[in-house]
């Protein structure tokens, strides 16, 4: 069935290093992927997506890439700050309007000062 | 402009109860999902709807209901609850791909 693997399930990096998490989904019709950043008690908010006709995407400090292939997608974050601490999920769709998100396990991502 | 909005914020209920839900989405945004977010885990689909029809269902036994109405909000209903559905819930609007989560409810079940 349909499924997102997310890996690490932790991450613990000093501020300023940089940070990689990495998902792979099973499949090969999804064609949209979003990253959401959950801090503790809020929602999750969206922070980058990517559709499947693109191989990268960056926003200042943030770049997810897409590899269709492999049926991989990361997310990259620079220079990263103690305000970065959150869990991250990635997530993976198969339609437009607003279709089905299946999503990771979340990566607890720890910036230590 | 207002992000999407959910009632109530937090909610306990007891075995065998009911409860109903409640969001209302981003203005022009005319598709609302719904999501079960377990502590610790990915949020869940639960349901889609879209112009007031149901457009994706997820796992989830029949107790779980959902309806749209012509103003795009939407209700989601859980019966004879059991504690294994205390978890939050979370309501996106969506216009196009991009999903906006609401805040959601936490439900208490004891």
């Amino acid at each position: 069935g349909e499924n997102v693997e997310q890996h690490p399930s932790t991450l613990s990096v000093q501020e300023g290093d940089s940070a990689v998490i990495k998902c792979t989904y099973s499949d090969s019709a999804s064609n949209y992927f979003p990253w959401y950043k959950q801090e503790l008690g809020k929602r999750p908010q969206l922070i980058i997506d990517i559709r499947s006709n693109v191989g990268e995407k960056k926003d200042q400090r943030i770049a997810v890439t897409l590899n269709k292939t492999a049926k991989h997608f990361s997310l990259h974050i620079t220079e990263t700050q103690p305000e970065d601490s959150a869990v991250y999920f990635c997530a993976a769709s198969m339609g437009n309007q607003g279709g089905k998100l299946i999503f990771g396990q979340g990566t607890e991502l720890s910036v230590k000062p | 402009d207002a992000g999407v909005t959910q009632s109530p914020t937090h909610l306990i209920k007891t075995r065998g109860q009911h409860v109903t839900l409640r969001c209302s989405p981003i203005s022009g945004h005319k598709s609302v999902s719904w999501y079960q977010q377990v502590l610790g885990q990915g949020p869940q689909f639960i349901f889609q709807y879209y112009e007031k029809e149901e457009r994706g269902r997820g796992n989830f036994p029949d107790r779980f209901s959902a309806r749209q109405f012509p103003n795009y909000s939407s209700e989601l209903n859980v019966n004879a609850l059991l504690l294994g559905d205390s978890a939050l819930y979370l309501c996106a609007s969506s216009f196009e791909y991009t999903q906006y989560f609401g805040p959601g409810t936490r439900l208490t079940v004891l």
